[in-house]
């Protein structure tokens, strides 16, 4: 069975320009998360799928930033117009349950985001 | 508040113990995970402990929870150069697995 696969592994834009980061998450996963770790501090939640609804969204910086999830399959993390301080790892999970104790988020390697 | 803490950095000799500490300040915690990254790839759940258990063992892997003192350590028995890696600890809170809370990572190097 795949992992959780993420495109591109890394992404070098100019500030001002837009970015679009897709997460392809395990088949079947009905949750869907976005991390981002920043300046290799610590790793901070962005924003929960459950199928294409979000759940929560309390992670997400600004309105720059979009996510989206239209199927409730792949989902797609735009960034408009990126800022210097969006650079950094963003991670996507996803998970099979959320109600059952110790519910596993598998992660997908990351996309490394340098904006110059 | 929700805030998890970690020292950035350890380096221990191959063959000794190691370990890695991490501090976390919601006393309504309910799970507590230790996750590993090696290079280039993604995170990796090692373990994980229920708050209301003191320790947990896997193998080599050894978790230790301090609940009045909100401190949660990872062992790691016999360390080898394959456990270089960052390790991360994680938080996720009553009422919900959803959301972790993540420390910033602690850089395990295991030399000769």
């Amino acid at each position: 069975e795949a992992g959780v696969t993420q495109f591109p592994s890394h992404s070098v834009i100019e500030k001002g320009q837009t970015v679009t980061l897709r997460c392809d998450p395990i088949s079947g996963h009905d949750n869907l998360y976005w991390y981002r770790r920043v300046m290799g501090k610590e790793i901070k939640f962005l924003l929960h799928f459950v199928k294409e609804s979000k759940q929560d969204e309390s992670g997400m910086p600004n309105n720059r930033f979009l996510a989206e999830r239209t199927g409730g399959t792949y989902s797609t993390l735009k960034v408009q117009p990126a800022e210097l301080e969006d650079s950094g790892v963003y991670f996507c999970a996803s998970s099979h349950q959320t109600n059952r104790a110790g519910a596993t988020q598998y992660f997908g390697p990351g996309t490394r985001l340098t904006v110059l | 508040g929700e805030d998890v803490e970690q020292s950035l950095f350890l380096s221990v000799r191959e063959g000794d113990s190691s370990v890695i500490n991490c501090t976390y300040t919601d006393s309504s915690s309910t799970y507590l995970y230790w996750y590993k990254q090696e290079p280039g790839a993604g995170l990796q759940l090692l373990t994980y402990i229920f708050s209301n258990m003191d320790m947990k063992q896997d193998q080599r892997l050894t978790v230790l929870l301090n609940k009045k003192d909100k401190h949660l350590s990872l062992r790691i028995a016999d360390t080898q150069t394959g456990d270089s890696a960052i390790y991360f600890c994680a938080e996720s809170m009553a009422g919900g697995y959803n959301k972790l809370i993540f420390g910033a990572g602690t850089r395990l190097a295991v030399h000769p």
